[in-house]
Order: C-alpha cells, then structure tokens, then sequence
C-alpha cells in the first residue's frame, strides 16, 4: 500500500459527460501528480500541485482541470469526454524534501467512455 | 526535452535465473533522479528502486540492482534469482531535479514486459 488513495476505483460513462476523479496524498506529502495511461500513448503527465498551486504542466488537454485544496488532495476534472479519454488516470504524490523525491502511485482510477 | 527508451519491449527469463532490462535517456541536466516502477496485471505502480544521479554508488534493493552509467546515460536494471511474482511490465522513469525545491513529474520510458517462465 503506497498511501495514496484514489476513488472511484472504476468509472464508466458517455461522451460528451464530466467526471472528478479524487486523490488523497500520502500523509505529509506536498505535492500531488497526475498522470495518464492509455494502451497507445503509455505513461503521460498531465499535471502537478504543491501546496495547493500549480507547480508544473504537461500533456493536459484544456477540457481537464485540476486543483489541490487546503487539505491537500486534488481532484481531476475530465469535461467533454471523448472515446479517446479512456484509460487509467493516477494520482500520485512526493513530499518534495530530502529522500522525497520519490513518487508513489495510488492504485489508478479506470475511466471508460462509451 | 528528456527522453527515456527502453529497447526490449518483452523479456522473458527462467525461474531462478538472472534477467537485465534496459533504459537509457537523453539529459542536458546533470542533477537528476532514475527510477524503476514495476507495474503488474493489477495495474498498480510500484517502486522498485531509485538512484540519484550525483552518487556513483549504483543502488541495490534485495534482488534487484541497478547498472548506472552516467556518461553513457544508461541506467539497467538487474533482477537476480527470477521468481514468478516478477512477472510484470517494468518502467524506467527520469525525473529532473533543480535548486529551488521543486520538481516536476516523471517522464516514462514505454516498457519492458518481463515474462517468467517457471
């Protein structure tokens, strides 16, 4: 167990709609990421917060949002959904301070649409 | 930009025996974090290993190593004595470092999928 939680575990829904996708971090963990896995594209980083501001973007799409609240979990907002946005988001988050470097995965949130 | 490859889009070992998977990636930093996750049928995303770029000391986790080579920019990964619980896609992933406290995400190679052969 990483210690970083996600939910809903699994999503299914139609084009055109928008889901949240939710994330804990780690206890004590500033910074949270969000990152992409599709079957043709692999791994992609979409986004991260630290302490509650955007510290870096990368591939995120203008129809997805996100944010970092004071409690330090971040929700992931994917509008207008297209076929192609299905895939397997994670969240993930790093304490940004000596060894914490490292990121830890959460389990991944599985986005369907139909 | 970086960029990570890894070449060998399917490995397969015996149970037991001693498998090593590659990575190399492109940098103009020179300070900067390699790791390993592996990513079984589950899907989730486990560390396996991390080394920094500044320790010439490769690092070591039970039965796996790492083989950091920092001029040749590669970065292998050594799994000794294979067991069935290996059996997993395994990413070799660069992160950048920079004074100031902050970083920013991982950049991903595409994967190895190691098969163990019992």
């Amino acid at each position: 167990d990483s210690g970083v939680t996600q939910t809903p575990k699994h999503l299914i829904t139609a084009t055109g709609q928008r889901v949240t996708l939710r994330c804990s971090p780690r206890s004590g963990d500033l910074s949270v990421y969000w990152y992409q896995q599709s079957l043709d594209q692999g791994l992609q980083f979409l986004i991260q917060y630290y302490n509650g501001e955007e510290r870096a973007k990368g591939n995120i799409l203008e129809r997805f949002s996100a944010q970092q609240f004071p409690d330090l979990h971040s929700e992931l907002n994917l509008s207008s959904l297209e076929l192609g946005d299905s895939a397997l988001y994670f969240c993930a988050s790093s304490a940004e301070t000596g060894e914490g470097n490292t990121i830890y995965f959460g389990e991944g949130s599985w986005l369907t649409v139909v | 930009a970086q960029t990570v490859t890894q070449s060998q889009p399917e490995m397969s070992v015996q149970e037991a025996e001693t498998v090593t998977l590659s990575c190399t990636y492109d940098t103009s930093e020179s300070d900067y974090y390699l790791f390993w996750y592996k990513q079984p049928p589950s899907r989730q995303m486990i560390l396996v290993i991390r080394q920094e770029a500044y320790k010439q000391q490769n690092a070591t986790e039970n039965r796996f190593s790492v083989n950091f080579q920092k001029a040749a920019k590669s970065f292998s990964l050594k799994i000794s004595d294979s067991q069935l619980g290996d059996a997993a896609m395994y990413f070799c992933a660069y992160r950048s470092y920079y004074s100031g406290g902050g970083a920013d995400g991982l950049t991903f190679g595409k994967g190895t999928h190691l098969i163990i052969q019992p």
